[in-house]
């Protein structure tokens, strides 16, 4: 069974230091990676995503994510956080193809800054 | 079969003109989103409906629109369109409206605009 675990619900960092934030899967295929954010009363947004190339995948506003197969983890990552990244981040794999495809999402991880 | 129809399955059209994409969810889904998927892209969340309201907006243009019916099944609008909108749309249902449904996808529909 595939299923996606965000480690951490609540997540909190101080403006400038880093973010981690933690995503593990489980896929008996190869499967999509995505992370999406999601701010105050704002839709979704895709953050960057792994389709089976480059292992280390960068996306927008300096997020980057990498794919270990051999952990079954996409964590996140930024060098520096700033103040408008305080939001709603979710983890997604993507399993299977046309009929069969499945979008199955983490429960989120709520990223606070605090200056 | 994730049991998500989506029709058609191809659109050829012209910019400028108006289409409507129809989707319809599982059985026993009360929430439908709706994604676009361009060349080397990942999928673009557009919008979400939750058993015929309106639940949350992604990056959906304003000359996009979308409906869900009291039957649950669910339509796309793209009115005005350009060579840009050229892409693959995704229709997905789930059981809920919490993000952390497991959503069942559609075949989509591969849109051409020329």
């Amino acid at each position: 069974a595939q299923s996606v675990t965000q480690l951490d619900s609540h997540v909190s960092v101080s403006e400038g230091t880093p973010v981690l934030l933690r995503c593990n899967y489980s896929s008996s295929y190869s499967p999509s990676l995505f992370w999406y954010v999601q701010h105050p009363n704002k839709g979704l947004q895709l953050l960057l995503k792994y389709t089976s190339a480059a292992t280390l995948v960068k996306g927008i506003n300096g997020f980057e994510a990498e794919f270990k197969k051999s952990e079954t983890s996409f964590h996140l990552t930024k060098p520096s956080a700033h103040m408008s990244d305080a939001a709603e981040y979710f983890c997604v794999v993507s399993v299977g193809a046309g009929n069969n495809r499945k979008l199955i999402w983490g429960l989120g991880t709520s990223l606070a800054v605090n200056p | 079969d994730s049991g998500v129809t989506q029709t058609p399955k191809h659109l050829i059209t012209a910019t400028g003109q108006r289409v409507t994409l129809r989707c319809s969810p599982r059985s026993g889904d009360l929430s439908v989103y709706w994604y676009q998927q361009s060349l080397d892209q990942g999928l673009q969340f557009l919008i979400q409906y939750y058993n015929g309201e309106e639940r949350a907006k992604g990056n959906i243009l304003e000359r996009f629109s979308a409906q869900q019916f009291p039957d649950l099944h669910s339509e796309l609008n793209l009115s005005s369109l350009e060579l840009g909108d050229s892409a693959l749309y995704f229709c997905a249902s789930s059981v809920r409206v919490a993000w952390g449904d497991t959503q069942y996808f559609g075949p989509g529909t591969r849109l051409t605009v020329l």
